[in-house]
């Protein structure tokens, strides 16, 4: 077991650009789930997938974002013509989605920076 | 709305016990979460209550009371590696999580 992974680590962009950030969920899990985080800040929700299907979004998402599991295994978040504002730490967590307590585990994060 | 209140930052002393309180209010409950995270590191799982009580792990424990919206996180034998923020979240009604924004634990030697 591998863990959550993430890529990349660390994206320095200009605004206007778009950029594409990777999830790889832990194997067997069928949740995924993407958080924006800011400093200070708790993890703030952005959508989650049970499988392929996106079941929710956060209606604090802009249109600039979408979010795909195309085959529910790795996941892909775009961000269209970034803003400053995006500038974040964007995290990824996996969970099993059975059971009494669905423990979410996360990935090390995808640290981003519009300049 | 739905609000988690926790103190921003907290100092305390290797070897000693500290306690970290969260009060919250949401659109239901379905159980309370404890994460650590370090510094730049991703959030990891310490402790779920979902009735009321204290639950032990280790150095770890943590408390819940529903009628009061009120959970703690203790943590004893403090050391310097415990230096981290520490995220309580809160299951609500559609089993979404919701976070409060973290205590920053400082521990001195």
């Amino acid at each position: 077991d591998t863990g959550v992974s993430q890529n990349p680590r660390h994206k320095i962009t200009k605004r206007g650009q778009n950029v594409t950030f990777r999830c790889d969920p832990i194997s067997e899990h069928n949740r995924l789930y993407w958080y924006r985080q800011t400093l200070g800040q708790g993890p703030e929700f952005l959508t989650y997938f049970q499988n392929e299907a996106q079941l929710e979004k956060s209606r604090l998402l802009s249109d600039r974002f979408s979010a795909e599991r195309p085959k529910g295994s790795f996941s892909t978040l775009e961000i269209q013509r970034t803003e400053q504002g995006d500038s974040a730490m964007y995290l990824c967590a996996s969970s099993l989605g059975e059971g009494e307590v669905d423990i979410q585990y996360f990935g090390a994060g995808t640290r981003l920076s519009v300049l | 709305g739905q609000n988690i209140d926790q103190p921003t930052e907290m100092t305390a002393t290797e070897g000693a016990i500290v306690q970290i309180n969260c009060t919250y209010q949401t659109s239901g409950f379905n159980g309370l979460f404890w994460y650590q995270q370090h510094a730049g590191e991703a959030p990891t799982f310490l402790s779920y209550n979902v009735l009321d009580g204290l639950e032990e792990k280790g150095r770890f424990s943590s408390f819940l009371s529903r009628s009061k919206g009120y959970s703690y996180l203790l943590l004893k034998e403090l050391q310097m590696k415990d230096s981290a923020s520490y995220l309580c979240a809160v299951w609500d009604s559609n089993y979404q999580l919701i976070w409060g924004a973290g205590t920053k634990l400082i521990i001195k030697p």
